[in-house]
């Protein structure tokens, strides 16, 4: 089982604040998914990222692939209250045979 | 396509009972997951099942628990005798076939309570 960790676990920022949260592996990802799961809901699916050094972006949110590959990032620019919830990576390896693990998620709460 | 459907929403009931947990893929998706998701450990594989077959089960906590897919359109998760400890938010997500973009569409989940 791969070990996705994932941190800060808590984070709780102003609105407008910029941020960086990260997710690392014990081992090497073939491809690496970030979700945004909002309370009372499910995760959805942010974007995935393949190659390493990879970078993509999604209006104010930045994901980065490490070299390596085995580490993430993700950066929001001027966070607002609608960034609020919980953010997980997840291993979308093929190399796992689709069992498509989650890192422990970093818990956001932008204030007003 | 009206999206991955889990009933019920919430569930309270009394340790002993049985629970069972249902879902309904996106049509056309090859495979099925269960988690579970507790503040302690986060969001946890059970299950996932291809084209109906169970492929993986290590995730399945004990002998109380069992999943089926009797047919491409229908899932349950069934918890027999239920424990405190089995209190948390159960997840079913389907995906396309390999080869596609293997993005994961979850349900709104199953508040399970056992008191």
């Amino acid at each position: 089982t791969q070990l996705l960790e994932q941190s800060p676990q808590f984070l709780s920022i102003q609105e407008g604040e910029n941020l960086t949260v990260y997710c690392n592996s014990s081992s090497v990802f073939s491809s690496l998914q970030w979700y945004r799961q909002e309370p009372g809901e499910g995760p959805v699916l942010l974007v995935t990222v393949v190659t390493g050094g990879e970078v993509k972006k999604l209006k104010r949110l930045t994901f980065q692939f490490g070299d390596a590959r085995k580490d993430s990032s993700l950066h929001i620019t001027a966070a607002q209250p609608g960034d609020t919830g919980l953010y997980l990576c997840a291993d979308n390896s093929l190399n796992t045979g689709n069992q498509f693990y989650f890192g422990t998620g970093t818990s956001l709460t932008v204030i007003p | 396509d009206a999206g991955v459907i889990q009933s019920p929403r919430h569930e309270v009931t009394e340790m002993g009972q049985e629970v069972t947990l249902r879902c309904k893929p996106i049509s056309g998706h090859d495979y099925l997951f269960w988690y579970r998701q507790t503040m302690m450990r986060g969001l946890e594989l059970l299950i996932y099942f291809n084209n109906n077959v169970p492929i993986d089960d290590s995730g399945m906590p004990e002998d109380r628990f069992s999943a089926k897919m009797p047919n491409a359109s229908f899932s349950t998760l069934k918890i027999q005798p239920s424990e405190p400890r089995d209190s948390a938010v159960y997840f079913c997500a389907s995906r396309p076939r390999q080869g596609v973009t293997g993005e994961l569409f979850f349900g709104e989940g199953s508040r399970l309570t056992v008191l």
